[in-house]
């Protein structure tokens, strides 16, 4: 079936290291985005691309880090410079000229321990 | 700057009864408008959208209505059900990003 992966569900982490989550779509969508949820706060924007081998920085992107080398995947890192990594975190995936149509992950959630 | 406003939750209602979960926005020119929803533990999935004054945008018996002159698209919905409990989202598309409210969560009682 068409969709957006995102792994892992769940990951935990000490303070300091780095970590990589992944995000696979198979809509052979253009654009995709990763966005931040917390509780009370919605989601905001960190990052998005909307063409392979090219990303822009949304409203929180400060110690976070991405790539876009295929089409199919923009994996997202949260560096050790990100001072309050602990959220969920979403990936989406949309086709041009449908801005505003998302088609979202599960999510992962993080944990600094 | 564009937002969006959306009421406090939860919203606590016994199954059938009528829900309306307003959202006001602020945005320049004529935004897109969309409700999404999601359940726990979940992503969020997209439930309508309206993209001109006066649309109405529906999906599963929900309904909102695209009202510039009061910049508003609330969602309503005649009979709720215990399967609706969910966090629904007010969002905007003024330019090239969603821009997001910060959710209501409506719980639904047998």
């Amino acid at each position: 079936d068409g969709g957006i992966t995102q792994s892992p569900k769940y990951l935990f982490r000490k303070e300091g290291q780095n970590v990589t989550l992944s995000c696979e779509q198979n809509l052979n969508h253009d654009a995709m985005y990763w966005y931040r949820q917390d509780p009370g706060q919605g989601l905001r924007l960190i990052y998005y691309s909307q063409i392979v081998n090219d990303f822009q920085k949304g409203d929180i992107a400060e110690g976070y880090s991405v790539s876009r080398e295929k089409k199919e995947s923009f994996p997202l890192t949260v560096t050790s410079a990100q001072k309050n990594p602990t959220a969920f975190y979403l990936c989406a995936s949309s086709p041009t000229g449908s801005t505003g149509e998302l088609f979202f992950g599960e999510g992962s959630r993080l944990t600094v321990l | 700057g564009n937002s969006v406003t959306q009421m406090e939750g939860p919203v606590t209602l016994s199954e059938e009864a009528f829900l309306t979960i307003n959202c006001t926005y602020t945005a320049t020119g004529y935004p897109s408008l969309f409700w999404y929803v999601q359940y726990p533990g979940e992503g969020l999935q997209l439930l309508l959208k309206a993209t001109k004054a006066d649309d109405k945008g529906s999906n599963k018996g929900f309904e909102a209505t695209y009202r510039k002159e009061t910049t508003s698209f609330h969602l309503e919905k005649g009979s709720v059900q215990v399967s609706d409990s969910a966090v629904y989202f007010c969002a905007l598309v003024p330019d090239d990003k969603l821009i997001f409210g910060t959710g209501t969560r409506l719980q639904v009682f047998p």
